[in-house]
């Protein structure tokens, strides 16, 4: 079964700048993957940043953006505020329409 | 504004089969670039895609609960179901149920406030 890795957790200091990666076990992540970054704040619902690695929804705040870099999906906050804390998941999707998260990175503002 | 809401019983015994509904208003379950997705998260822990499905009735397993579970959808009342069967203290979870939109991409959109289930005697 494939794996997909994020760090299990970052810290980063308020108006500073962090990159999560999101690699699989099956090799180099593509765009045919269609990445996909979640934010989940405790007790509410995952909600979608970034789709298809680098797409925004109309709701994604500009500080954030996806990227395709070096094999790996990846997700930087720019000018990361204090309500930025949170995990964040990301998505990877095989063969077709199956889906495998990543097991989370619990990013720390501080 | 597209609106989805999990519903079903907070409380299910051991080998017993787990039953929600995805009621979804605000939006058409028959829509040709959406298909409908079930994930769960058990208490502190990570999400787990569990399936998704076509209002056509096309379905699309997680390998790992494929022997278990089963996705219907009812188009009639833009409701989607999961079923899971014979389940252990392993499956509480908290339930969610999402868009996927497909059109050119693939992206869990809208999500469910999600529902707990607990699995105990």
């Amino acid at each position: 079964q494939t794996v997909v890795t994020q760090e299990p957790s970052l810290t980063v200091s308020p108006g500073g700048t962090v990159t999560l990666t999101c690699a699989s076990s099956t090799g180099a992540v593509t765009s045919g993957s269609y990445p996909n970054w979640f934010q989940q704040k405790p007790g509410q619902a995952p909600r979608s940043l970034i789709y298809s690695a680098s797409n925004k929804h109309s709701w994604t705040p500009a500080r954030f953006s996806g990227s395709l870099l070096g094999g790996k999906a990846t997700l930087t906050l720019s000018g990361v505020q204090p309500e930025d804390e949170a995990d964040y998941y990301c998505l990877l999707f095989f063969g077709g329409i199956q889906g495998v998260f990543g097991g989370g990175t619990k990013l720390t503002v501080l | 504004q597209l609106q989805l809401q999990e519903s079903g019983p907070g409380l299910v015994k051991p080998s017993e089969t787990l039953s929600l509904t995805c009621t979804v208003s605000g939006g058409s379950i028959s829509s040709s670039t959406h298909y409908w997705g079930w994930i769960r998260q058990p208490p502190g822990k990570g999400l787990e895609w569990i399936g998704n499905i076509y209002y056509s009735g096309s379905t699309y397993y997680n390998p790992s609960l494929k022997s278990r579970v089963i996705i219907s959808v009812d188009t009639s009342k833009n409701q989607f179901s999961l079923k899971v069967s014979s389940v252990t203290a392993a499956d509480t979870a908290v339930y969610y149920c999402a868009r996927l939109a497909a059109g050119g991409t693939l992206n869990f959109d809208y999500w469910g406030q999600g529902t707990l289930v607990t699995v105990s005697s």
